[in-house]
């Protein structure tokens, strides 16, 4: 099970920190990333982390703004976001990866997906 | 750089079967994975791999493949399998402003079951 926080309503330009917590499986050894879905939209990836944490990829459309992060000692994925701007207004999922590998040679899915938390980026 | 186009639409009379496709340069070398997302819910993973459901997902969802071409078929199509259906595969083509997409997603298409 995974379960985000820390959503809710910000100014443009600001910063947000998003938490995940999982529980029921073994979060240390899989690889987690996050994803969203703006209003009415299609989902978008947003950025992975590996298992260890050692290394990360994100969306290059951020262009940097966005920090991917975990604790495994406490199952907790983390997304800083900063210079929020009015289109990164969105529900923010995360999810668990592979096993293990943060991309596997051919089949790469998300499963399961946490019930999402809302990020509205307002003036 | 790489997409996944999807029909926004699709429509199937209940207990009929139903094909959602999904193309893509991407599929040539990555997999599809198919998620269900009912209004107001988390994406639900329904086929992934070659033809994999994950445990809980009934029998009548299965996946096939074919060059750049995935597709979802639902057989005998039920009223509770109206949803918005996404797909998605690995990416790593360089766009044309050189940055990279590693993940993509089709727009989804809004299956109605009649």
């Amino acid at each position: 099970q995974l379960v985000e926080s820390g959503g809710g309503v910000v100014r443009p330009g600001r910063s947000l920190r998003l938490s995940c917590e999982a529980s029921g499986f073994s979060f240390s050894t899989y690889a987690m990333h996050w994803l969203r879905q703006a209003p009415d939209k299609g989902l978008e990836w947003v950025a992975v982390i590996s298992y260890d944490g050692q290394n990360t990829f994100s969306a290059e459309s951020l262009k940097g703004r966005f920090t991917i992060s975990r604790d495994n000692s406490k199952n907790t994925l983390f997304l800083q976001m900063n210079s929020l701007r009015t289109d990164d207004t969105a529900v923010y999922f995360c999810a668990r990866g592979a096993q293990w590998l943060i991309w596997t040679p051919r089949d790469n899915y998300f499963d399961p997906w946490g019930q999402g938390t809302r990020v509205t980026v307002s003036s | 750089s790489s997409e996944l186009t999807q029909d926004p639409a699709v429509s199937v009379a209940l207990g009929q079967t139903v094909r959602i496709t999904c193309q893509g340069d991407s599929l040539r070398r990555y997999s599809a994975s198919w998620y269900q997302q009912k209004p107001g819910q988390a994406p639900l993973l329904v086929i992934y791999g070659k033809n994999n459901r994950p445990s809980g997902i009934p029998d009548r969802f299965s996946g096939s493949n074919s060059g750049n071409t995935s597709s979802l078929i639902i057989t005998g199509a039920q009223a509770a399998d109206e949803a918005d259906y996404y797909c998605n595969s690995r990416d790593n083509s360089f766009n044309r402003d050189n940055t990279i997409n590693h993940v993509i997603f089709g727009g989804g298409t809004k299956l109605t079951v009649l």
